[in-house]
């Protein structure tokens, strides 16, 4: 089975201060992504990336960066973190090319920025 | 753009039929898929629909209608466990991401 990790599953920082999120998968996909997931707006794509050291920005990347040195892990950066980033952040990958490209996702991590 | 409608929540009762439905607005539709994701835990995927027609999996089905912009997901024999969110999701051609509605509540109750 596919597996995602994504490193923590509860964290608490506090405004301002920089944060990763790491995310890895096992099963050599070339897509990754990160979605926040907010009750009453549903899974909102944040980055993607399609290969090692490639990034694209998703539907809301403003406050956030991404890193994707290797081709299991991409990682979420909030570089300045803020209360309204609080959420459940959920890590994805699929594999390339075309198809049925489903994802599969992360246990997710739920932040809370105080 | 692309905009995806789902009801916030339903009910129903254990052992009956549920339809959940799904109206989506886009170009370039390549494909539409369901995820059910209990309280906690990560999504999972349930099916996928590219071509117009109905795709059985189980007790779960689900329908695309491409011309209307439309889908179904239908559940069966409803079992306790069924009480999740169910999200559909499209994808657009030349990408691989997925939009996401805002997902469907349902509440199966004895």
């Amino acid at each position: 089975d596919v597996k995602v990790t994504q490193s923590s599953r509860y964290l608490v920082k506090r405004t301002g201060e920089k944060v990763f999120l790491e995310c890895v998968q096992d099963m050599d996909h070339e897509n990754m992504f990160w979605y926040r997931q907010d009750p009453g707006l549903g899974l909102r794509l944040i980055y993607f990336s399609y290969d090692v050291k490639m990034k694209e920005k998703g539907d809301i990347p403003e406050g956030y960066s991404v890193s994707r040195e290797k081709k299991e892990r991409f990682s979420l950066i909030l570089e300045s973190a803020s209360t309204n980033q609080t959420s459940m952040y959920l890590c994805a990958s699929s594999f390339s090319p075309g198809g049925n490209e489903k994802l599969f996702f992360g246990s997710g991590t739920q932040l809370s920025v105080l | 753009g692309q905009n995806i409608d789902q009801p916030t929540e339903m009910t129903a009762t254990e052992g009956a039929i549920v339809q959940i439905n799904c109206t989506y607005q886009t170009s370039g539709f390549n494909g539409l898929f369901w995820y059910q994701q209990h309280a906690g835990e990560a999504p999972t995927f349930l099916s996928y629909n590219v071509l117009d027609g109905l795709e059985e999996k189980g007790r779960f089905s689900s329908f695309l209608s491409r011309s209307k912009g439309y889908s179904y997901l239908l559940l069966k024999e409803l079992q306790m466990k069924d009480s999740a969110s169910y999200l559909c999701a499209v994808r657009v051609k030349g990408y691989s991401t997925l939009t996401f509605g805002k997902g469907t509540m349902l509440l199966v109750s004895p």
